[in-house]
């Protein structure tokens, strides 16, 4: 089975400050995707990459920017966190079709 | 743009069957999943349906899809305490591999 392994599971932030969020899959996946979860909002898609060092914005990108140096590496970074940044983030990974395979999720609270 | 829309909450009764619906506005769609998320968990993925189809069985599932109506649903028969957790309906726009579009969720409280 794949597996989609998020470095955090709770991370405890200042406003301000710069956050790295670290995904890891190792199934040799070419999609990676960043989402945030909020409740009643559901998913919603930050950024995406389809290949190393390439990314595509999502529907809400703003404040955010990411990595994609190796295949099985995608990281979110916060550049300086805000309180409305306080969220669960989901990183998944995917083959160019078939279903996304999700991590355990970053709860992040920034302070 | 796509827009997925669910009910937000479900209550069942242990050993009755659940059905949880789905409506999408994307004619492009692909593929339609069913993901699974209990507390302080990631999201499993359950099943998925290509929209050329009508209906998936797997074991205690079943997905339903109306094309015209844009519709989707799941059924889970048998439904145990083991099955409460929030059910997310998801569209894979033809254009977009593997870029889903979810949505809000619907908590599913299975009561003995």
């Amino acid at each position: 089975d794949v597996k989609v392994t998020q470095s955090s599971r709770y991370l405890v932030k200042r406003t301000g400050e710069k956050v790295f969020l670290e995904c890891v899959q190792d199934m040799d996946h070419e999609n990676m995707f960043w989402y945030r979860q909020d409740p009643g909002l559901g998913l919603r898609l930050i950024y995406f990459s389809y290949d190393v060092k390439m990314k595509e914005k999502g529907d809400i990108p703003e404040g955010y920017s990411v990595s994609r140096e190796k295949k099985e590496r995608f990281s979110l970074i916060l550049e300086s966190a805000s309180t409305n940044q306080t969220s669960m983030y989901l990183c998944a990974s995917s083959l160019i079709t078939g279903g996304n395979t999700f991590g355990s999720g970053t709860r992040l609270t920034v302070v | 743009g796509e827009d997925v829309e669910q009910s937000l909450f479900l209550s069942v009764r242990e050993g009755d069957s659940s059905v949880i619906n789905c409506t999408y506005t994307d004619s492009s769609s692909t593929y339609l999943y069913w993901y699974k998320q209990e507390p302080g968990a990631g999201l499993q993925l359950l099943t998925y349906i290509f929209s050329n189809m009508d209906m998936k069985q797997d074991q205690r599932l079943t997905v339903l899809l109306n094309k015209k109506d844009k519709h989707l649903s799941l059924r889970i028969a048998d439904t145990q305490t083991g099955d409460s957790a929030i059910y997310f309906c998801a569209e894979s726009a033809i254009t977009s591999w593997g870029k889903l579009q979810f949505g809000a969720g619907t908590q599913v409280v299975v009561t003995p």
